[in-house]
């Protein structure tokens, strides 16, 4: 198994721009969650997916914010209009069922200048 | 929210040293797990532990869970310089503990 895939694994932007972060996850994997880490803040839960359906949002900071999960297969986390305080790495995770091992993607850098 | 706190937030030590790092909450966790992780990568699992006083070993690295549930530590006997990164501990939160939340980590160096 390829693991969890995060794109781009680094991404430049200006002020203002649309971000969109995409995750595959494990197959046969039925949760899904996106977190953010700083080196301030450490790893904060943004959003978690049971089953496709997003069960807890909010973890997400604002509207500008937004993730979705149209299949088992593909999610995205979206940022529009991005900031520069949005800058940090962003990871992807996924695991069979609850209270198991959860898989991290390699994450996405974001810096938004 | 159930909260994680972690101590040391940073420590460097000599390669062959010992050294413990702790995880502590307010809150009763059903169970916790330890996550590695190193530059530029996600983290990875190094165990779970679920019961109350449970000690669990992986070669040189020892994980206590406390008897009460709430705090549980790591101890690495005769550190190496591959045993350098971030240790996060995490814990199921949430309603229905279906979430995951982790800790902010112990940044470890260990030098040669």
């Amino acid at each position: 198994d390829a693991g969890v895939i995060q794109s781009p694994r680094h991404e430049v932007t200006e002020m203002g721009q649309e971000v969109t972060l995409r995750c595959k996850p494990i197959s046969g994997h039925n949760s899904l969650f996106w977190y953010r880490q700083t080196m301030m803040r450490g790893l904060e839960l943004l959003i978690y997916f049971n089953n496709n359906v997003p069960i807890d949002d909010s973890g997400m900071p604002e509207d500008r914010f937004s993730a979705k999960m149209p299949n088992a297969s593909f999610s995205t986390l979206k940022i529009q209009p991005s900031e520069p305080r949005d800058s940090a790495v962003y990871f992807c995770a996924s695991r069979r069922q609850e209270n198991t091992e959860a898989f991290f993607g390699q994450g996405t850098r974001l810096t938004v200048v | 929210t159930q909260l994680l706190e972690q101590s040391p937030q940073f420590l460097s030590i000599q390669e062959g040293e010992n050294l413990t790092v702790y995880c502590n909450s307010s809150s009763v966790f059903s169970s916790l797990q330890w996550y590695r992780q190193e530059p530029g990568e996600g983290p990875v699992l190094l165990v779970t532990v679920v019961t109350g006083g449970e000690v669990k070993k992986l070669k040189r690295l020892t994980f206590q869970f406390g008897d009460a549930r709430k705090d549980s530590s790591l101890h690495i006997t005769a550190a190496q310089p591959g045993d350098t990164g971030l240790y996060l501990c995490a814990g199921p939160s949430g309603a229905g503990s279906y979430q995951l939340t982790f800790g902010k980590g112990t940044k470890l160096s260990v030098i040669p």
